[in-house]
Formats: structure tokens, sequence, C-alpha cells
């Protein structure tokens, strides 16, 4: 079974600064990763999705990530957070079937 | 709005009361799909349906049923709920091609007492 491990329930960011989401994955199969993102009380919303096109993924709200499969990971980065971007989000890989996998999710708090 | 509706928003049930959630969507979409949010445990697939007709068990099926009426609606029924099935329930659809990503509802909150 695919699984993804998120590391960090909470990360703490200064407005301005660099934003780190991190995940690594686990599968036997090139992975289909995707990064999703929970504003209070709403639905999630799809970020960005590696499906092995390009390693280097771009997503809205200025987010991107980066598959790397010697360190089995898909870190989600923004150089510049803002306030906008405090939310929850989720790493998930496609399992057999079309069903996603999730991560515990990495709450997002932005400091002003 | 194309998307996902998920109705109630908001249930209180005591224990052992019966409900079913319902779910429908208007993109055509072949698959759907319930979930469970619980704190620090991300989502949890309950049940899912990969065409009008077929359902299948997720990760946490225990206490739960569903019901593919047809192509638009999926509905997940609590026939005697408990505490613990206290959470936020999400209903999700997906085109054939699953790169494409998944659509959610917006979820219902659901506190068992």
């Amino acid at each position: 079974a695919q699984s993804v491990t998120q590391l960090g329930s909470h990360v703490s960011v200064s407005e301005g600064a660099l934003v780190l989401l991190r995940c690594n994955y686990s599968s036997s199969v090139p992975p289909y990763l995707f990064w999703y993102v929970q504003y209070p009380n709403q639905g999630l919303q799809l970020l960005l999705k590696y499906t092995s096109a390009a390693t280097l993924v771009k997503g809205i709200n200025g987010f991107e990530a980066e598959f790397k499969k010697s360190e089995t990971s898909f870190h989600l980065t923004k150089p510049s957070a803002h306030m906008s971007d405090a939310a929850e989000y989720f790493c998930a890989v496609l399992e057999y079937g079309n069903k996603l996998v999730f991560g515990a999710g990495t709450i997002l708090r932005v400091k002003s | 709005n194309a998307g996902v509706t998920q109705t109630p928003k908001f249930q209180v049930l005591k224990t052992g009361q019966s409900m079913t959630l319902q779910c429908a969507q208007d993109m055509n979409h072949n698959s759907m799909y319930w979930y469970r949010q619980d704190p620090g445990m991300g989502l949890r697939l309950i049940y899912y349906s990969a065409s009008e007709g077929t359902t299948d068990k997720g990760e946490v099926p225990n206490g739960y049923n569903v019901s593919r009426l047809n192509k638009r609606e999926f509905s997940l029924r609590l026939e005697s709920a408990a505490p613990s099935q206290t959470s936020v329930y999400f209903c999700a659809s997906s085109e054939p091609d699953p790169l494409v990503g998944y659509t959610f509802g917006s979820g219902t909150r659901l506190t068992v007492v």
C-alpha cells in the first residue's frame, strides 16, 4: 500500500518568509502525488500535482513542489508567505483504483 | 455553480440514531468518494464508487453504508451513530482520468452525543 508522511503538524512563518511544508511518500511504483489546501470551514482544493512529466511542479497561488525520487520526497514551497496562505495543507498519493491516500496534514500559520 | 453539493452542513445526533448524508455532483463524473476528517489523521476513505452501480469499502468502512443512487448521487448512511463517528465528512468526485484530481464538497460536520 502507498502512503505519505507529512513532517510537522504545525508550521509557523512570518509574512514574507519562505514556506516549506514537507511530504515523504512510500510507494513501490512511480507515484502520482498531489498537494491540496483547505481553508477554514471549506472543502479541499487542488494546489498542484506530480504526474511524472516534470520534477518541478508549479501550482496556484505561487506554490511549487519538487519531486525527488532519491529522497522519496515531494515538499511544497512558496518563496514569500502571505497572510492569505494560512490554511491546512495535505499531501496525497494516488493509489490503485483511483483512490487518494492523504497525509495527516500540516497547519500553516502566517504571522504578521 | 458546478461542483459537489453536500447536505446537511451541520448535524447533531444522539447515540444510536440514524441518518443519511447526501452528496450530489453535476460534473458527470464516474467516481465518487466519502472521506472522514479527524484532527491529526488527515482524510480517511470510508467508501467509494468507481461507477454507477458499484461501491467498495475504503480504509474505515465499519459503521457506515453507502448507496450510489445514480450517476449524480452518492449517499452515506449511519445506521446507529456512535460518538466515535463525530467527524467532518467530505464527499468528492473525479473524472475517469485520475490525474485531474478530485473535486470536494464543503463538508458535513457531524457531532454524536
